[in-house]
């Protein structure tokens, strides 16, 4: 079976720093593709990140990148220069070849100003 | 952007009351995914179609159905809401391709009493 795992279930920082969220999975495909995705107090779900899994080079969004070790099955996330408008609930999700995403349960994060 | 419109956000039912939710997307993608959102359990996949009139269920269809009768519709149903069936309910789609994101609604708050 397929599965994510956050181990943060709240973290922190100070507005204009730099913070990274954990995300370990396990998988037994070869091929599959992950992705962070963000969900602020509207509600809205919205991708941060996405990277596949047979490509080496880590995926950078702006001020997001990502730390993929694929022998460790890690995925976080690094957001640099944290704005206030980063406050949001996290999370990791995988999805394989059978069409599902399997999710985190998320990390609460909250930019501080 | 990709636009997933789900048609209410706010919704009170009473116990007893068949439910629909309905979710319409503007990009032509085959596939289409209903997610309920609970706290501590994360996303919860309860069906999705990758194709007009096809469906499969998700990890907890119980008490759910779905119809796609067109593609860019895709509804929920809850035949016989119960109080246990007041949440968060999400609604995405995502064309065919393995990076291709899930690109979500902006939820519908269920109430049932």
């Amino acid at each position: 079976a397929q599965t994510v795992t956050q181990s943060q279930p709240e973290m922190s920082v100070q507005e204009a720093e730099t913070v990274t969220l954990s995300c370990t999975y396990d998988t037994s495909e070869n091929n599959y593709y992950l992705f962070w995705y963000k969900q602020p107090p509207s509600r809205q779900m919205i991708l941060v990140i996405r990277q596949e899994a047979y490509k080496q080079q880590n995926a950078t969004e702006n001020r997001f990148s990502v730390n993929f070790q694929k022998a460790a099955k890690s995925f976080s996330l690094k957001i640099s220069d944290s704005q206030l408008g980063d406050t949001a609930m996290y999370f990791c999700a995988l999805a394989g070849n059978n069409r599902k995403l399997i999710w985190g349960l998320g990390t609460s994060l909250a930019v501080n100003p | 952007d990709v636009k997933v419109t789900q048609s209410s956000r706010y919704l009170v039912k009473r116990t007893g009351e068949k439910v629909f939710l309905e979710c319409v997307q503007d990009m032509d993608h085959e596939n289409m995914f209903w997610y309920r959102q609970d706290p501590g359990l994360g996303l919860r996949l309860i069906y999705f179609s990758y194709d007009v009139k096809m469906k499969e269920k998700g990890d907890i269809p119980e008490g759910y159905s779905v119809s796609r009768e067109k593609k860019e519709r895709f509804s929920l149903i809850l035949e016989s809401a119960s109080t246990n069936q007041t949440s968060m309910y999400l609604c995405a789609s995502r064309p065919q391709g393995g990076l291709a994101p899930w690109w979500f609604g902006e939820g519908s708050w269920l109430t049932v009493v």
